[in-house]
């Protein structure tokens, strides 16, 4: 069973737009949602987290809404940049000791 | 955030050989890492939780004799692809984790086994 379902699989936004990518959860003892942010050939790199006890995180032009009841969260990218292209991995964790990936969304930003 | 050094980031071996891949906590003492494989334009698999002084656990479906993992110390750990085969070309990517918990991964090992 797929423990953390992510959406859209491909995203194309215009400079300046808003990109929204989505991930849903089952396990609602997960206590911990970070997202990455991959380059290709690269490792991922650590983008934001959230903990269950908060709605919203912001952190520059990136936000983590979290949705605890409908076990949802998301990443809002504002003013997106052709720099932010990349691929966007969200994931949960327990306690820390195993980390559940999502499919991953490829962003295209265009110019 | 924290630095995880990986090694060699780019390796071509022959069929029947064996490869050695270093992960390095830089800044920052890990007793837990994991290693991870991820295909072509797909999300990363966990293969193995390795902790230090002790053997690592392997998921389920991962040849423990083909991907042998050594956590020596707590800033390092290595993943060594014994016997490897062309099926055995993969990114390979290593993470270790901070006190907080946060994840931090290293850039990544291209294998390509000829």
């Amino acid at each position: 069973q797929q423990q953390v379902k992510q959406s859209p699989q491909s995203l194309i936004v215009q400079k300046g737009g808003i990109s929204i990518i989505n991930c849903a959860y089952e396990n609602t003892a997960f206590d911990y949602f970070p997202w990455y942010q991959q380059f290709p050939g690269k490792g991922p790199a650590l983008l934001i987290a959230i903990r269950p006890d908060v709605s919203e995180k912001k952190e520059g032009r990136f936000t983590i809404s979290f949705n605890k009841s409908a076990k949802q969260f998301s990443l809002h990218i504002m003013d997106s940049q052709p720099g932010d292209s990349a691929t966007y991995f969200c994931a949960a964790s327990l306690n820390f000791n195993k980390f559940y990936f999502g499919s991953g969304t490829k962003l295209n930003v265009k110019p | 955030g924290a630095v995880v050094s990986q090694h060699p980031s780019r390796v071509i071996c022959k069929s029947g050989t064996s490869v050695k891949i270093e992960c390095r906590s830089l800044d920052f003492q890990a007793t837990t890492m994991f290693w991870y494989r991820q295909f072509p334009k797909q999300s990363l698999m966990l293969m193995a939780t390795s902790n230090e002084g002790s053997k690592a656990t392997y998921e389920q479906g991962v040849e423990k004799d083909k991907f042998l993992i050594n956590h020596a110390s707590l800033t390092l750990s290595t993943l060594t692809v014994t016997s490897a085969h062309p099926e055995d070309s993969s990114f390979y990517i290593c993470s270790a984790s901070l006190d907080t918990g946060e994840l931090f991964f290293g850039e990544g090992s291209r294998l390509t086994v000829l």
